[in-house]
């Protein structure tokens, strides 16, 4: 039982260059979510989905974009990198379809590390 | 907007111990408060769920209580292990925001040693 799977695991990029983090969970679940963590800041949600086909903003959605083709996957992009998007990137999952949607637990990946130079 | 702090922000104790970790947070309108252990390098575990209805939830060695209308959490670890040492990460689902989104603390670092 894979979970949540991030890909890659460690990236560095220079500034202006683009890349897409894969995100795919197994679980079946509707909502799926990106978050950056940072020292001293905390998780902060960037872009979230509650279903396939559908994307919202969160907390810090500037620089990136996201797009949720199929349900179990969840792509975060970043156009043109620049040094304040290093961090660590992780993704969740949520909600089966079963229970309530808001009494749900959410499933981490193991993150991906990114350095943009 | 929703804040959540954890305090203390790093703590170091011997093998055996009881101890608690506490989480505050500033809007008491929430659906759940969710607690999660962050092992070095690895993504976060969900340990615990507290839906607001509920006052604690209790798996194995952990036990966490919720009191809402003071906006706190208290993480409870019986008879610590070395194991256990991690940053453990409370998060607070707001009503008032999207559904699903939570607000984090900035977690308590444990280091228990034998």
């Amino acid at each position: 039982n894979a979970g949540v799977t991030q890909t890659p695991k460690f990236r560095v990029l220079k500034t202006g260059q683009s890349m897409t983090l894969l995100c795919a969970q197994d679980m079946n679940h509707e909502y799926m979510y990106w978050y950056r963590q940072d020292p001293g800041m905390g998780l902060r949600l960037i872009h979230y989905s509650v279903g396939e086909g559908t994307t919202a903003k969160g907390e810090v959605p500037d620089g990136y974009n996201v797009s949720r083709l199929k349900k179990q996957n969840f792509l975060l992009g970043l156009e043109s990198a620049a040094p304040s998007q290093t961090s660590v990137y992780f993704c969740a999952s949520s909600y089966p379809r079963q229970g309530a949607a808001w009494n749900q637990p959410q499933h981490f990946g193991d993150g991906t590390r990114l350095s943009i130079l | 907007k929703q804040e959540v702090t954890q305090i203390p922000a790093a703590l170091s104790v011997p093998e055996g111990e009881n101890l608690v970790l506490n989480c505050s947070f500033t809007d008491s309108a929430i659906y759940n408060l969710q607690w999660f252990r962050q092992d070095p390098g690895k993504g976060l575990t969900s340990l615990l769920l507290i839906q607001s209805s509920q006052r604690e939830q209790t798996s194995g060695r952990l036990n966490a209580s919720l009191d809402k209308s003071s906006g706190r959490s208290t993480l409870y670890i019986a008879a610590s292990q070395p194991g256990d040492s991690a940053t453990y990460l409370c998060a607070a689902h707001d009503r008032g925001s999207t559904l699903g989104r939570l607000y984090f603390g900035r977690g308590t670092q444990l280091t228990v040693w034998p």
